[in-house]
């Protein structure tokens, strides 16, 4: 089945305390992309990755990193999560260069930051 | 960033009503989409507009792309309880950007008590 999975779903930690999302997707799409989503704001695009080794800054970077080693996966790294990046995450990914600009989303990942 | 004013934030539907919502913006867009997501679910694509003026139905679901390419709108027809969930415009502004999308604050559809 072709999906997008993310781990951990839920996930409570303390301010200070680094941590890991995990994305992977089975489509061998190029473009991958993590969004935050918070009352009222829908989703902003946190970094993308166009393809393997290129990754950019999106709408609200500050506080996160990312890597793209292997095009499958597309983890989501906060070196010292704040009480501000509790939020709902989700990773996308869509086919680069399709005329269709469908983004195939993950489950999402809730983040509480104490 | 860019911002996709949506409206309204939230609405009650009572089974059978029709319902419409849209999404403005002060800049224009190639690519306007509307997802649905449902609780505890990443959104689902609905529906994709690509041209200035294109009107698009899936199902009981209808969009258009407006002609100003600022603004897009969707109408649910005959409402059902299925329907209740957060619907989503979405916008890309050039394909220079990639994929890249930016969405509007959401609609949340609830069911009349």
């Amino acid at each position: 089945e072709a999906q997008v999975t993310q781990n951990p779903r839920y996930l409570i930690t303390v301010t200070g305390k680094k941590l890991t999302v995990t994305c992977s997707q089975n489509m061998n799409h190029e473009y991958m992309s993590w969004y935050r989503q918070d009352p009222g704001l829908g989703l902003r695009q946190i970094y993308y990755s166009m393809n393997v080794e290129v990754t950019d800054k999106g709408d609200v970077p500050e506080g996160y990193k990312v890597s793209r080693k292997e095009k499958r996966n597309f983890p989501l790294i906060l070196e010292s999560p704040s009480p501000n990046q509790t939020s709902l995450y989700f990773c996308a990914s869509t086919p680069r260069g399709q005329i269709s600009y469908e983004q195939y989303f993950g489950p999402g990942t809730r983040l509480t930051v104490t | 960033g860019q911002q996709l004013n949506q409206s309204p934030q939230s609405m009650f539907i009572q089974e059978g009503e029709d319902v419409s919502m849209n999404c403005t913006s002060s800049s224009i867009f190639n690519t306007w989409l509307w997802y649905k997501q449902d609780p505890g679910e990443g959104p689902v694509l609905l529906i994709a507009l690509y041209k200035a003026g294109e009107l698009t139905s899936n199902g009981r679901l209808t969009a258009q792309f407006g002609i100003t390419r600022k603004d897009s709108f969707l109408n649910i027809s005959a409402s059902i309880p299925s329907d209740v969930g957060i619907y989503f415009c979405a916008g890309q502004l050039s394909r220079a950007a990639g994929n890249k999308l930016t969405f509007g604050g959401g609609t949340r559809v609830l069911v009349k008590p």
